[in-house]
C-alpha cells in the first residue's frame, strides 16, 4: 500500500541554519505530495504542495523538489527561524483514491536555538 | 472566515462514557474527515465522508461512528469511551481533488 517514512526528529537547529528534512514515499500510481507545519497547539496547516514529478513546492521559504526516480519530496530551507520551530509532516494522495485521502508521515518535530 | 471548527478543544471523559465531536466547515467543501493524532504514529483517518449523508470507514474505525446529515457538519461520536481513545482528534476537509486539506484546531480528549 501507499506510505510515507520521513526522518525521525527531534532535529535541532541554530538560527540562519540549512535546513533539510528526508521524506521518501511509496505509492502505486502518481501521487500529489504535501508538507505540512503543525505549530504548538495548533492543528496542521498546508506548507506546500507538487502535484506530478519535477514540480517543486515553495512557500515562506521552503522548497520541495518532487523526485519520481528517487521517490522523495525532501523539504529544504536556506536560513532557518526561530519562528520555524514545529513539527512538519510529509504526506501524499493517491490521486485514484476515493475521497483524495491523505496518507501522513509520523512527523518530524524541528526546534531553532537563537 | 473561519474555516473549519472543532466544538470542544478539551474533554475528559470516564470509560464508558459516550461524546460528540462536532466539526463545522463554512468553505462549502465536499469531503470531510476525522483524525487521531497519537505521539510518534502520525495522523490516522478513522473516518471519512465524500458528501452529505455518506461516511466511510478509515484506517482505524473501530469504536467511533460518524455523520454527516448537513454538508457542513461532520460529527465524531464515542459511544463508550476507553483510555486507548484518548488522542487528540483533528477534522478536516477539501475540496474534489488532491487540493490537500484545511484542518480544524484539534480536540484533545482524555479518558480516565
Amino acid at each position: 500500500g501507499n506510505s510515507v517514512t520521513q526522518m525521525e526528529g527531534p532535529v535541532t537547529l541554530s538560527e540562519e541554519a540549512f535546513l533539510t528534512i528526508n521524506c521518501t514515499y511509496t505509492a502505486t500510481g502518481y501521487p500529489s505530495l504535501f508538507w505540512y507545519v503543525q505549530y504548538p497547539g495548533e492543528g496542521l496547516q498546508l506548507l506546500l504542495k507538487a502535484t506530478k514529478a519535477d514540480d517543486k513546492g515553495s512557500n515562506k521559504g521552503f522548497e520541495a523538489t518532487y523526485r519520481k526516480e528517487t521517490t522523495s519530496f525532501h523539504l529544504e530551507k536556506g536560513s532557518v527561524q526561530v519562528s520555524d520551530s514545529a513539527v512538519y509532516f510529509c504526506a501524499l494522495s493517491d490521486k485514484g483514491s476515493s475521497a483524495s485521502k491523505i496518507i501522513f508521515g509520523s512527523g518530524t518535530r524541528l526546534s531553532i536555538r537563537p | 472566515n473561519a474555516g473549519v471548527t472543532q466544538t470542544p478543544k478539551f474533554r475528559v471523559l470516564k470509560t464508558g462514557q459516550s461524546m460528540t465531536l462536532l466539526c463545522a466547515q463554512d468553505m462549502n467543501h465536499e469531503y470531510m474527515y476525522w483524525y487521531r493524532q497519537d505521539p510518534g504514529m502520525g495522523l490516522r483517518l478513522i473516518h471519512y465522508s465524500v458528501g452529505e449523508g455518506t461516511t466511510a470507514k478509515g484506517e482505524v474505525p473501530d469504536g467511533y461512528n460518524v455523520s454527516r446529515l448537513k454538508k457542513q457538519n461532520f460529527l465524531l461520536g464515542l459511544e463508550s469511551a476507553a483510555p486507548s481513545q484518548t488522542s487528540v482528534y483533528f477534522c478536516a476537509s477539501s475540496r474534489q481533488g488532491n487540493y490537500g486539506y484545511t484542518f480544524g484546531s484539534g480536540t484533545r480528549l482524555t479518558v480516565v
